[in-house]
């Protein structure tokens, strides 16, 4: 069955530091899409992108953050300085049409000390 | 603006019982749809079930089904049989059908099986 890949799996990074998350979608899906979960909280939207574009971003997707799908296969977040409230798991997710079938891939464990 | 809410934080269920994780939600959309995530304690997002708004009949997948209440706004998961591996977070999340489809979770349920 067709996988969403992120990787790493797990990445600790000192604070003020860049960070670049990286996940390959399923081939066919058109929605790419970025969520985090502070550890034992709820799992909260961050942005959406379709046809190369961000179509929607949430209040905590601010400045510091940027996605990109640089090759046609890759779609990555980047935090560009990092800050230690931006320790989560960071989930990417990708659905053929907007709302239907989503694959979460197996998240990034983001630690900012 | 749309709200799911999950009011148990934990629940526990002996091996081999049936048990209800609890979902309300809230959306002036007529059209939407309602998803069951499992979270084991790998950390990875693990689908369920999904029921959309106009579907007639409850969504079922083996032991998950989930209790469809449109009136009363409600999306609960019922498993049954339990088994040990069941022990895990539960989320309940809704997507609103627009042009980006994103999801909006619930707080979450801990589920724990008893031997």
């Amino acid at each position: 069955e067709p996988e969403v890949t992120q990787t790493p799996s797990h990445q600790v990074t000192q604070m003020g530091q860049e960070v670049i998350l990286r996940c390959v979608p399923i081939s066919n899906h058109l929605y790419f899409y970025w969520y985090r979960q502070i550890l034992g909280q709820k799992v909260e939207f961050l942005v959406s992108f379709y046809n190369n574009e961000i179509s929607e971003k949430s209040e905590i997707f601010d400045d510091q953050f940027s996605v990109e799908r640089p090759d046609g296969s890759n779609f990555t977040l980047k935090i560009r300085s990092t800050k230690l409230e931006d320790s989560a798991m960071y989930f990417c997710a990708s659905t053929e049409e907007a709302g239907s079938g989503y694959t979460f891939g197996s998240g990034t464990r983001l630690t900012v000390v | 603006a749309q709200k799911i809410t999950q009011t148990q934080p934990g629940m526990f269920v002996q091996e081999k019982e049936a048990v209800t994780l609890d979902c309300t939600y809230d959306t002036s959309d007529p059209s939407y749809g309602l998803f069951w995530y499992k979270q084991p304690s790998s950390g990875e997002m693990i689908f369920l079930i999904y029921q959309g708004s106009y579907d007639q009949q409850n969504a079922t997948e083996g032991r998950y089904s989930l209790n469809f209440q449109k009136a009363r706004k409600s999306a609960n998961l019922v498993i049954s049989a339990s088994q040990l591996g069941d022990s895990a977070m539960y989320f309940c999340a809704m997507r609103k059908r627009s042009n980006t489809g994103k999801l909006i979770f619930g707080q979450g349920t801990t589920l724990q099986v008893k031997p």
